[in-house]
């Protein structure tokens, strides 16, 4: 157990829904680091925030937007869902910005 | 640019066999480095990690990395692999700011 939550662990939804998808730290970890995963893309690096600020976005799509709370918790959420949005989704936090990473065990997203 | 090459996409080995994940990196200084392991369907698990110091870095569940610097590498290295080696094993570099930067992974096969 990393000590990162993530909740749900699944979800199914329907094309063009939105959906929010919420994590949570260790205890003490400002880092915040969002990944999607899936099996043509491998493992793509989403968003990172520390300590409530943006400090870096990779691949991410204009119809995803993450932040994070001053109690130090993440959401990212997912709008106008496309078939091609099914992937795994993985939350990490780390003590600070580059150290290393603890992974939560993923949101299983399906888009039907 | 920083960039993570894993040159081996799939690595099969015989059980009890040493094994050796290559990783190379591209930095223009001394970044830091991880070795990841995930398991199907389960989050990435941290091996180990090296920041400065000794170059010979011990992670859990008997894996090993070695930095060389001259050779821009980062290899993760185990004497002998038991069955449940069997995962998929990323390696990672940090700026040590916030870029974060993960290889496309190495798929480890054992043979019993």
């Amino acid at each position: 157990d990393s000590g990162v939550t993530q909740t749900p662990k699944h979800l199914i939804t329907a094309t063009g829904q939105r959906v929010t998808l919420r994590c949570s730290p260790r205890s003490g970890d400002l880092s915040v680091y969002w990944y999607q995963q899936s099996l043509d893309q491998g493992l793509q690096f989403l968003i990172q925030y520390y300590n409530g600020e943006e400090r870096a976005k990779g691949n991410i799509l204009e119809r995803f937007s993450a932040q994070q709370f001053p109690d130090l918790h993440s959401e990212l959420n997912l709008s106008s869902l496309e078939l091609g949005d099914s992937a795994l989704y993985f939350c990490a936090s780390s003590v600070e910005a580059g150290g290393a990473q603890y992974f939560g065990p993923g949101t299983r997203l399906t888009v039907l | 640019a920083q960039s993570v090459t894993q040159p081996d996409i799939h690595i099969t080995v015989s059980e009890g066999a040493s094994l050796e994940l290559r990783c190379n990196y591209s930095y223009g200084a001394t970044p830091y480095l991880f070795w990841y392991v995930q398991s199907p369907g389960q989050g990435l698990q941290l091996l180990l990690k090296y920041f400065s110091g000794d170059t010979l870095v011990q992670g859990i569940k008997g894996f090993e990395a070695e930095f060389k610097r001259s050779q821009s590498s980062f290899n993760l290295r185990k004497p002998s692999v038991h069955w449940s080696d069997a995962a998929e094993y990323f390696c990672a570099s940090s700026s040590g700011t916030y870029k974060y930067i993960f290889g496309t992974g190495t798929r480890l096969k054992v043979l019993a």
